[in-house]
C-alpha cells in the first residue's frame, strides 16, 4: 500500500543554519515524489519533484531533495535557512497506477529563529 | 492574474444549510481537483475532473457534489452541512490528463466554518 510519513511535525532552526525535513514513503510502483510548501493562509506551491530522472532534485528558493530508493526516503534540505522559509511543508507521493493514489504527508511546520 | 482562484475565501454558515464553493483556473489545464484540509493540516483528495469528466471520486459523503460546467471551472456544492465539514477546501489544477508526475497548482483555499 502507498503511504508517506513525515517524521517531524515541527522543526525549528536558527536563521542561516541548515534545514532538514524528513520524508519516508512506501509504494508498490515507481513513485513520483513531491515537496510542496504552504505559507500561512495560502495555497500550496511546488518546491520540487522527483519523477524517476536524477535522484538529486533541485527546487526553488535553494531547496533540494535526494531520492534514496534503498532507504525509501525523500528528505528536503537547504544549506542556509531564511526567515521567509517559515511555513508548512508537505511531502507527497503519487503512483502511476491510479489517479486516486495521491497521498499527502501530515506536514512539517518549519520555524526559523532570528 | 491569479492562476487558480476560489470564492469565497471565508464561508461561515449554520448546520443544515447548503453552500457552494467556486473554483476557476486560467492556466488552460485539463484536470482539476478538490482537496479537504482538516484542522491538523491533513490534506486529502476528494474529487478530480478531467475535461469536465469525473475521474477521481474518493470516499466522501454524497452530500458533496462537484460540478464542472467547463474545463476551467470546478465547483463544489455541499448539502446539509455538518459540523465535521468545517475545514479548508483547496482547489487545484494540473496540465493534461492526469499523470503521476504532474505538478498541481493550488488555489488560496476556502475556509468553511459550520456553526
Amino acid at each position: 500500500a502507498q503511504s508517506v510519513t513525515q517524521l517531524d511535525s515541527h522543526v525549528s532552526v536558527s536563521e542561516g543554519t541548515p534545514v532538514l525535513l524528513r520524508c519516508n514513503y512506501s509504494s508498490s510502483y515507481s513513485p513520483s515524489l513531491f515537496w510542496y510548501v504552504q505559507h500561512p493562509n495560502k495555497g500550496l506551491q511546488l518546491l520540487l519533484k522527483y519523477t524517476s530522472a536524477a535522484t538529486l532534485v533541485k527546487g526553488i528558493n535553494g531547496f533540494e531533495a535526494e531520492f534514496k530508493k534503498s532507504e525509501t526516503s525523500f528528505h528536503l534540505t537547504k544549506p542556509s535557512a531564511h526567515m521567509s522559509d517559515a511555513a508548512e511543508y508537505f511531502c507527497v507521493v503519487s503512483e502511476v497506477s491510479s489517479a486516486s493514489k495521491i497521498i499527502f504527508g501530515s506536514g512539517t511546520r518549519l520555524s526559523i529563529r532570528p | 492574474d491569479t492562476a487558480v482562484s476560489q470564492t469565497p475565501k471565508y464561508l461561515v454558515t449554520q448546520m443544515g444549510n447548503d453552500k457552494s464553493i467556486k473554483c476557476e483556473q486560467n492556466l488552460g489545464h485539463d484536470t482539476m481537483y478538490w482537496y479537504k484540509q482538516d484542522s491538523k493540516k491533513f490534506l486529502k483528495i476528494m474529487f478530480s475532473y478531467n475535461n469536465k469528466e469525473l475521474i477521481i471520486n474518493e470516499t466522501v459523503p454524497n452530500r458533496f457534489s462537484p460540478k464542472s460546467p467547463d474545463k476551467a471551472h470546478l465547483n463544489l456544492h455541499i448539502n446539509s452541512l455538518e459540523l465535521g465539514d468545517s475545514a479548508v477546501y483547496f482547489c487545484a489544477s494540473s496540465q493534461g490528463v492526469w499523470k503521476s508526475t504532474d505538478t498541481q497548482y493550488f488555489g488560496p483555499g476556502t475556509r468553511l466554518t459550520v456553526l
